[in-house]
């Protein structure tokens, strides 16, 4: 596709139900990041991919965090028993190969927000 | 573990001034650094790409530095107009690490 895409682009949770949060990358990046950004801060790390492999969750706040790209392409952010605390933006990022010298380049998001 | 702070956190400017925003960054072993631009509800929209070899990148009105052995970036932005309010942030690659950004406000 033409950038990264996100879906929902909304989505309210009531406290305690489970969330899933889809990105769709740029076509053919290898790289793929997710990023948790709060209210008036800058974005959070919480999780990296090369093609499948999950190489760095060190961001993940807690075990209700998940994240996936089984095939190398799409990748699903899971909350589960989501606490209102969970409530930010998820943005989801894609560079083109798994060297550090790439552009990066974001989605616009997906808002949660926890009731 | 990196740190990376920006200065000022907020910066209101009349149209037609040059500005400069700072970033700064603890661990200097960096791979690069990139300065973002996200509007209100929006995702981040990649700016420019600065690769730790270089010392600055220009595109348009724009032109970054990068003095890795002090820690610092700047974002240089000519002729500021209305459309360049955003907020701007810079992150260092390693993990990507962002600073909280500077909110600009140019007055027309």
């Amino acid at each position: 596709g033409a950038g990264v895409s996100q879906s929902p682009r909304y989505k309210v949770a009531k406290r305690g139900q489970d969330v899933a949060l889809r990105c769709d990358p740029i076509s053919g990046h290898v790289s793929l990041f997710w990023y948790q950004q709060a209210l008036g801060q800058g974005p959070e790390f919480l999780t990296y991919f090369q093609n499948e492999a999950q190489l760095d969750k060190s961001g993940l706040p807690s075990d209700r965090f998940f994240a996936e790209r089984p095939e190398g392409s799409v990748s699903t952010l899971k909350i589960q028993r989501t606490q209102q605390e969970d409530s930010a933006v998820y943005l989801c990022a894609s560079s083109e190969s798994g060297g550090s010298g790439n552009t990066i380049y974001f989605g616009e998001g997906s808002w949660l927000t926890v009731v | 573990k990196q740190e990376v702070t920006q200065i000022p956190a907020a910066l209101s400017v009349p149209e037609g001034e040059n500005l400069v925003l700072n970033c700064s960054f603890t661990d200097s072993a960096i791979y690069n650094l990139q300065w973002f631009r996200q509007d209100p509800g929006k995702g981040l929209t990649s700016l420019l790409l600065i690769q730790s070899s270089q010392r600055e990148q220009t595109s348009g009105r724009l032109n970054a530095s990068l003095d890795k052995s002090s820690g610092r970036s700047t974002l240089y932005i000519a002729a500021s107009q209305p459309g360049d309010s955003a907020t701007y942030l810079c992150a260092v690659r390693g993990q990507l690490t962002f600073g909280k950004g500077t909110k600009l406000s140019v007055i027309p």
